[in-house]
């Protein structure tokens, strides 16, 4: 199996500018978990959702954060108007059951 | 909420050693406990699982406890060598929330 994938695995945008992330999950798992990583705030989870669902999007930091899951092999993570302190590695997992999470290699972004 | 503590933050030792990495968490009703490592700008590699019925895991050189009811777990790496230099976290699970502690950075000096 690839593994999770994501893309693009850097992003350098502008302030203002919209950004999307994405993810393609392991084949065959029914929950996929967004998480921003920062020196500050270290791993946060962002959203997950189960069965392409979403189930807990508490972490989400405000309206400019958006995710959807069309289908059980591709999601996305949207910011729409992006900022300075946006800027961070955002990983996606996916797990199989409420078990064991396996990530993705993780999009840094960049917004100036 | 879930509060993840890691002891130590930072470590080096020299190759060969046995070392304990050890994690606490706040609110022990927990579905498993997972460790992760993590390489300089790189994602997040899942080394083991502890279910909360279980008390230990072992992987190779690896091996996990957890003691549930007092909120700590422990990650024992015996003979380390240069390659397990890495960041390692601790991930307690409520359902399927993990909650991840800052780490502990990791240096094998050959």
């Amino acid at each position: 199996d690839a593994g999770v994938i994501q893309s693009p695995r850097h992003e350098v945008t502008e302030m203002g500018q919209e950004v999307t992330l994405r993810c393609k999950p392991i084949s065959g798992h029914d929950y996929l978990f967004w998480y921003r990583q920062t020196m500050m705030r270290g791993l946060e989870l962002l959203i997950y959702f189960n069965n392409n669902v979403p189930i807990d999007d508490s972490g989400m930091p405000e309206d400019r954060f958006s995710a959807k899951m069309p289908n059980a092999s591709f999601s996305t993570l949207k910011i729409q108007p992006s900022e300075p302190r946006d800027s961070a590695v955002y990983f996606c997992a996916s797990s199989l059951g409420a078990l064991e999470q396996y990530f993705g290699p993780g999009t840094r972004l960049t917004v100036t | 909420k879930q509060e993840v503590t890691q002891i130590p933050a930072a470590l080096s030792v020299p190759e060969g050693e046995n070392l304990v990495l050890n994690c606490s968490f706040t609110d022990s009703a927990i579905y498993n406990l997972q460790w992760f490592r993590q390489d300089p700008g790189k994602g997040l590699t899942s080394l083991l699982l502890i279910q909360s019925s279980q008390r230990e895991q072992t992987s190779g050189r690896l091996n996990a406890s957890l003691d549930k009811s007092s909120g700590r777990s422990t990650l024992y790496i015996a003979a380390s060598q240069p390659g397990d230099s890495a960041t390692y976290l601790c991930a307690p699970g409520s359902g399927s929330r993990l909650t991840f502690g800052e780490g502990t950075q990791l240096t094998v000096n050959p």
